[in-house]
């Protein structure tokens, strides 16, 4: 978990509200990843960067959720409005391309949403 | 898409005995890499096998790969508690495309 910090840890929020993830890579990379965990549907690939440009959002559900990463040391995830379905656990990760430890992921501790 | 199928999705076993775990994919890849979640935390990279690759060990750990069969293994021996958690493979098809993770195999390791 060390290399990406993810805020809040734990989210609570009542069925319409807006809710904003965030992820702060500490080291380098060339790409960033949000995922979405549930016990049915397993780890689920929502949106990936390569050096803050969005490549591939065809995993993200809804319109309802957007993504963005103004600089390569922050990305969030937004959901708007939020919906119980949308309850998971949301990870951050992040990949080198070069270099040691290249093709691996890390991931952060992810968060954990609850939409009432 | 889910490439990577983990077998079983559960195992219980007794610290000390062996756990072995299987992933089977479907299209041709570059890499094969295992990873561990322990309950309320991020994956973390365990072992990277490449395509040409037929073993690999690390530790306790000791992961095999058939591509002519599409399948993995991921063997832990002499098993501890602490092992305790869920362990996906995730197959890396080119290099430059997303990671595709399993849904795991959830072990428990009981003291």
């Amino acid at each position: 978990d060390a290399g990406v910090i993810q805020s809040p840890r734990h989210e609570v929020t009542e069925m319409g509200q807006e809710v904003t993830l965030r992820c702060k890579p500490i080291s380098g990379h060339d790409y960033l990843f949000w995922y979405r965990q549930t016990m049915m549907r397993g780890l689920e690939l929502l949106i990936y960067f390569n050096n803050n440009v969005p490549i591939d959002d065809s995993g993200m559900p809804e319109d309802r959720f957007s993504a963005k990463m103004p600089n390569a040391s922050f990305s969030t995830l937004k959901i708007q409005p939020s919906e119980p379905r949308d309850s998971a656990v949301y990870f951050c990760a992040i990949q080198n391309v070069s270099g040691r430890g290249k093709n691996i992921q890390y991931f952060g501790a992810g968060t954990r949403l609850s939409v009432l | 898409s889910q490439q990577g199928e983990e077998d079983p999705q559960a195992l219980s076993i007794q610290e000390g005995e062996n756990a072995t775990m299987n992933c089977s994919y479907k299209t041709s890849i570059n890499n094969l890499q295992w990873y561990r979640q322990n309950s309320g935390r991020g994956l973390v990279h365990l072992i990277l096998i490449r395509s040409n690759e037929r073993e690999k060990h690390s530790g306790r750990l000791r992961v095999t790969l058939d591509t002519s069969k599409k399948s993995s293994s991921l063997l832990i021996t002499a098993s501890r508690a602490a092992d305790t958690a869920s362990y996906f493979c995730a197959t890396d098809e080119s290099g430059n495309t997303p990671l595709v993770f399993g849904k795991g195999t959830r072990l428990s390791v009981i003291a």
